[in-house]
């Protein structure tokens, strides 16, 4: 169980062009869910958090105009981030956490790495 | 503020062997829980174990255990029997209000054969 998927895990962008990633809880409701940006050898870094039906919470020095971030039901969030230059090539992670359990663990996507040329 | 420090950027052990990977952290709460999550070359982030904090029992998951130490604020992480699989980043992260995470800049693994 607490599975999370994300799509696409590979996407390559022209600069100036916009691109969504989804992320799915599967088996389970996720009233929360979590963007991050990874860096190569670097660890996670927290861009926002997605609450179902409302607004993200952006952390500081993440452009919520650039990331935009839409969490319309219990099972699925997404990130688009538009007009993508080459420095916002990265590794785009997502996370949830079920509802259902008092732990306050995060179930992790596998993650989206994006290219922009 | 929440603070999550991993003071070994990188570790190696030999297969079958014994290895300890250190995390200290400083929150505001009161009760809390403690998570290890490893990211193998995949970069899938798996967790390894939990702690709460309001347990003075160490927390053991097979191979993998935790030595707590709430007034230190110290939470390490004992792989024993070292297997190859093990090779990966492992980051310690804790939890603050609003249930973000903190984790920790990661400690990277080699297992030797």
């Amino acid at each position: 169980g607490a599975v999370v998927s994300q799509h696409p895990s590979w996407v390559i962008c022209k600069s100036g062009t916009s691109v969504k990633i989804e992320c799915r809880s599967l088996d389970f409701q996720a009233t929360t869910m979590f963007w991050y940006r990874q860096f190569p050898k670097q660890s996670l870094m927290l861009m926002a958090t997605s609450n179902e039906g409302s607004k993200a919470t952006y952390e500081q020095g993440v452009e919520k105009d650039k990331f935009l971030i839409n969490h319309a039901s219990l099972t699925l969030s997404t990130l688009t981030v538009t007009s993508a230059h080459p420095e916002d090539s990265s590794f785009y992670i997502c996370s949830a956490r079920d509802i259902q359990r008092k732990f306050f663990e995060q179930y992790f996507g596998p993650g989206t790495r994006l290219t922009v040329t | 503020a929440q603070t999550v420090t991993q003071s070994q950027p990188e570790m190696s052990v030999q297969e079958a062997e014994t290895v300890t990977l250190s995390c200290t952290y400083d929150t505001s709460e009161n009760n809390y829980y403690l998570f290890w999550y490893k990211q193998p070359p995949s970069r899938q982030m798996i967790l390894v174990i939990r702690q709460e904090a309001y347990k003075q029992q160490n927390a053991t998951e097979n191979r993998f255990s935790v030595n707590f130490q709430k007034a230190a604020k110290s939470f390490s992480l004992k792989i024993s029997d070292s297997q190859l699989g093990d090779t990966a980043m492992y980051f310690c992260a804790v939890p603050v209000p609003g249930n973000q995470f903190y984790f920790g800049t990661g400690t990277s693994l080699t297992v030797i054969p």
